[in-house]
């Protein structure tokens, strides 16, 4: 099972800054196949990434996926109010799909 | 659009059963596989499995295997997920969500359904 460590835990930020998140995999994730996902309180995750840099229908550019291999960025470029909920990286490329812990954003 | 609608929250006792429903609307059901994912109180997502509503082929983490079933009715474009021999660690928020074909990445998730088990 491909293990995912997301870091940091809790990134504090205001709104207007950017926020970085990693995602590093226990080994490499097959054809790139690493999406990430937003959840917020009460509600469904929501994709936002997939394929390490494709973003999903409607997700605004100021989101960004990189990496390759084993070490994976989620960019967010300039934080909205709306941004701030917690965030999930999911390799697919090998079973069973799995998650990583989650790293939550909020407002400092 | 797409839509998963999931059936309501239920509560268990240890040892039983529950069944989870996911109907879609918005797309063709056959041409996307299902996959389920729980989430318990203030904790991360955790993959359950998938299946083929074509094909009914389905995997499951390897930890659920023998206490899950994954299933779906076509001609009612609902997919359901049964899990039995429930204990305490089963109490979750269960999401089903649309998969991308061979990839299983989710693209449209339901909205949860709460599924406690309490004696």
């Amino acid at each position: 099972e491909i293990v995912l460590t997301q870091s940091p835990g809790t990134l504090s930020l205001s709104p207007g800054e950017r926020a970085t998140l990693s995602c590093r995999a226990s080994q490499s994730v097959s054809s790139n196949y690493l999406a990430w996902y937003q959840q917020k309180p009460g509600q469904a995750p929501r994709l936002l990434i997939y394929g390490v840099f494709n973003r999903a229908t409607a997700i605004p550019d100021r989101f960004t996926g990189s990496g390759s291999g084993t070490d994976f960025t989620l960019t967010i470029s300039r934080l909205e109010p709306e941004d701030f909920a917690v965030y999930y990286c999911q390799q697919y490329g090998r079973s069973p799909r799995t998650f990583g812990q989650g790293t939550k954003v909020e407002i400092k | 659009q797409v839509q998963l609608v999931q059936s309501g929250a239920e509560v268990k006792k240890p040892g039983a059963s529950v069944r989870v429903s996911c109907e879609a609307f918005g797309y063709t059901f056959t041409t996307y596989d299902v996959c389920w994912v729980r989430q318990a109180t203030g904790q991360g997502l955790e993959w359950m499995g998938w299946m083929n509503p074509n094909s009914g082929n389905t995997n499951y983490l390897p930890k659920l295997r023998g206490r899950v079933t994954m299933t779906s009715d076509t001609s009612k474009n609902t997919a359901y997920m049964e899990l039995s021999s429930l204990t305490s660690e089963d109490t979750a928020l269960y999401f089903c969500a649309r998969c991308i074909r061979n990839e299983l990445f989710s693209d449209s998730w339901g909205q949860g359904t709460l599924v406690t088990v309490s004696s």
